[in-house]
């Protein structure tokens, strides 16, 4: 089945500095890899996704990049602020052209703290 | 539009009682999901719902635990005998054809 590894489990940056939270999995047969947020006493909330007919996204600050040939991904937050402070998920599943999901494998979590 | 509610939202029990969990999904949201989050770690699906038929149960333990979406809407999640390693965050989430999954805040279950 799909293994995901995430990394790192924490990570601290200053305000405005950039933020890369990277991701591996292992079965070929994924092909939707969405970022979850995460935070405190909070469920998680998607805010960018990318499928692999794609090799990156981008949505105002945020990044997806995605290498299928090394089955790995990232996140990329540029220009952080102490709001993007939470808990980051990565995850990675299969999903057909009409749209149904099959089961998204989460990674184990980054903790993002943002100083100011 | 609301999301998706999810009940109670704390819960503590002692090992070998019952507890249940209950999830309105949103609206129209034909797809109802069941996650067991663990601290430190990321939801772990334990049963998915298409409507009211279960498409894929294969990670919930169904010595001990069970989940119904009787008229396709709301969902309820059981466990019984609690266990120690029960505790968790039950997260529900839903989501329609060709759209993402939404969470909903989840409920804390400490099993002592």
């Amino acid at each position: 089945g799909e293994n995901v590894e995430q990394h790192p489990s924490t990570l601290s940056v200053q305000e405005g500095d950039s933020a890369v939270i990277k991701c591996t999995y292992s079965d070929s047969a994924s092909n939707y890899f969405p970022w979850y947020k995460q935070e405190l006493g909070k469920g998680p909330q998607l805010i960018i996704d990318i499928r692999s007919n794609v090799g990156e996204k981008k949505d105002q600050r945020i990044a997806v990049t995605l290498n299928k040939t090394a089955k790995h991904f990232s996140l990329h937050i540029t220009e952080t602020q102490p709001e993007d402070s939470a808990v980051y998920f990565c995850a990675a599943g299969p999903m057909n052209y009409g749209g149904s999901q099959g089961n998204l494998i989460f990674g184990k979590g980054t903790k993002l703290s943002v100083k100011p | 539009e609301a999301g998706v509610a999810q009940s109670p939202r704390y819960k503590i029990i002692e090992k070998r009682q019952s507890v249940a969990f209950w999830c309105n999904p949103i609206s129209g949201h034909a797809t109802l999901y069941w996650y067991q989050q663990i601290l430190g770690q990321g939801p772990k699906l334990l049963i998915q719902f298409q409507n009211n038929g279960v498409v894929d149960d294969s990670q919930l333990p169904k010595d001990r635990f069970s989940a119904e979406r009787l008229k396709g809407v709301d969902s309820t999640l059981k466990i019984q005998p609690a266990k120690l390693e029960d505790s968790a965050v039950y997260l529900c989430a839903s989501r329609q054809l060709r759209h993402t999954q939404y969470f909903g805040p989840g409920t804390r279950l400490t099993v002592l």
